[in-house]
């Protein structure tokens, strides 16, 4: 079964770095994903696709700061120079034919 | 510019009916296969249904599937969610999504309405 999982809630300082991971179920190690940031109510955004070599291709506007990676079945969300904006809950998806998964998603905190 | 505007929300009782629609400006509205995405109350995202541009494909995810039908008029730029059978688990915000392909593959979500209500309650 196709599943993401995450972690529930990270948090870091203000202008740090946070490095979020969303990991790929047993099978799936080869799976693209994408990143979406949902602020505080309002609708998603997308951030970007992220492939299983680490490559990734951003959304429109979205600042240098968002990077991604991968290693295994894990996928990454690098954010630098942490702003109070980033304040968010970042949701990995991936998909299949037929279907479309989304992790619970981290509530990233900025201190 | 690029958007997607949700609407149809309301108040519903158990077994009731709502019909949402999304409509799309900005592109080729054609082009595009679309999603429905909702987020229950303080939890997470959970897809609900993809259409394809021509509209002839169509997937539901197992929660509501049977119940909810999508379906799109590509004249009108819209896509659309009858939702049958209502059940007060099926409360949530419900968004329209654009679906980002490219020649190398599905990107994922790339545009996202603002979303529309859905309560079911007595």
């Amino acid at each position: 079964q196709l599943v993401v999982t995450q972690s529930p809630s990270a948090s870091a300082s203000l202008g740090a770095s946070v490095k979020l991971t969303c990991t790929l179920s047993s099978g799936h190690s080869n799976y693209a994903i994408a990143w979406h940031q949902q602020q505080p109510e309002k609708g998603p955004r997308y951030l970007m696709k992220l492939n299983h070599d680490g490559s990734h291709t951003k959304g429109d506007g979205i600042p240098d700061r968002f990077s991604g990676s991968s290693s295994g079945a894990e996928r990454y969300l690098t954010i630098s120079s942490l702003q109070s904006e980033d304040e968010a809950d970042y949701y990995c998806q991936t998909w299949g034919t037929g279907i479309r998964v989304f992790g619970g998603g981290t509530k990233l905190t900025v201190l | 510019q690029v958007q997607l505007v949700e609407s149809g929300g309301g108040l519903v009782k158990p077994g009731g009916s709502l019909r949402l629609s999304c409509a799309a400006s900005g592109f080729t509205f054609s082009d595009y296969y679309m999603s429905w995405i909702r987020q229950a109350p303080g939890k997470g995202l959970e897809w609900v249904s993809y259409m394809s541009g021509s509209g002839t494909t169509i997937y539901y995810a197992d929660s509501v599937k049977g119940r909810f039908t999508i379906s799109r008029d590509n004249a009108k730029n819209s896509i659309y969610l009858q939702m049958n059978s209502l059940r007060a688990e099926d409360t949530a915000v419900y968004y329209c999504a654009r679906e980002f392909w490219e020649v190398g593959g599905y990107n994922g979500m790339d545009v996202w309405g603002q979303g529309t209500t859905v309560t079911v309650s007595s």
